[in-house]
């Protein structure tokens, strides 16, 4: 079975710009959740979709938005790019939402700069 | 809200054994969790613990102690590869979903 996919993987914006990333969960995974990681702050909460709906959202600014399809890929939004967006976006999918246990399997990530 | 803490760096000998500790305050809780990620990599899932206790996976072991809020991984017979960053992570009650909470991460530095 294939695993997560993330695209692009590598991507360089100036500031102002925005930017789309694009995830691709494990087949039969309906739960995508979203990641930055930098190194200051670490892996940080961004959002999560399941079955098309945002369940979940951290404490990022109104410039960071997602969504998610029927077939469960899910794309997340950044406007307006500063300098400190500059980080690892990770997905990462697993079957369900609400089963505590649940395993997140994780992209390769994108790598975002912006200069 | 919730935090995590653990050592930022750890530094052993190939063949020993290593632990690394997790400290957590959270207003809910339903377990812990570990992920390995190498240099350039995805973090990948090693354990859960939602009760008490040790569980054994092969070479890794995590344990939790919820009266303490603190749990631990446990890395035996330690090899080159296991030279990563390990991250601890709690799932909160409140919510619902998949929400992670993530600790810092330990990185870990195995030496012949």
């Amino acid at each position: 079975k294939a695993g997560v996919t993330q695209t692009p993987r590598y991507l360089i914006k100036t500031r102002g710009q925005q930017v789309t990333l694009s995830c691709s969960p494990i087949s039969g995974h309906r739960s995508v959740s979203w990641y930055q990681q930098t190194p200051g702050q670490g892996l940080q909460f961004l959002f999560e979709y399941f079955s098309e709906t945002q369940r979940n959202k951290g404490n990022f600014p109104g410039r960071f938005s997602g969504r998610q399809f029927s077939n469960s890929r899910s794309e997340m939004n950044v406007s307006t790019l500063e300098l400190g967006d500059s980080a690892l976006y990770l997905c990462a999918s697993s079957v369900s939402s609400d089963t505590p246990q649940e395993t997140q399997y994780f992209g390769p990530g994108t790598r975002l700069l912006v200069l | 809200g919730q935090s995590l803490e653990q050592p930022s760096e750890v530094t052993a000998v190939e063949g020993a054994i290593v632990q690394i500790n997790c400290t957590y305050q959270t207003s809910g809780f339903y377990g812990l969790s570990w992920y390995q990620q190498h240099d350039g990599g995805a973090p990948t899932f090693l354990s859960y613990n939602a009760l008490d206790g040790l569980e054994e996976t092969g070479r890794f072991s995590s344990f939790l102690s919820r009266s303490d809020s603190y749990g631990y991984l446990l890395l035996q017979e330690l090899q080159m590869k296991d030279s990563a960053s390990y991250f601890c992570a709690v799932r909160a009650l409140t919510g619902g979903g998949n929400k992670l909470t993530f600790g810092t991460g330990t990185q870990l530095k195995v030496e012949l």
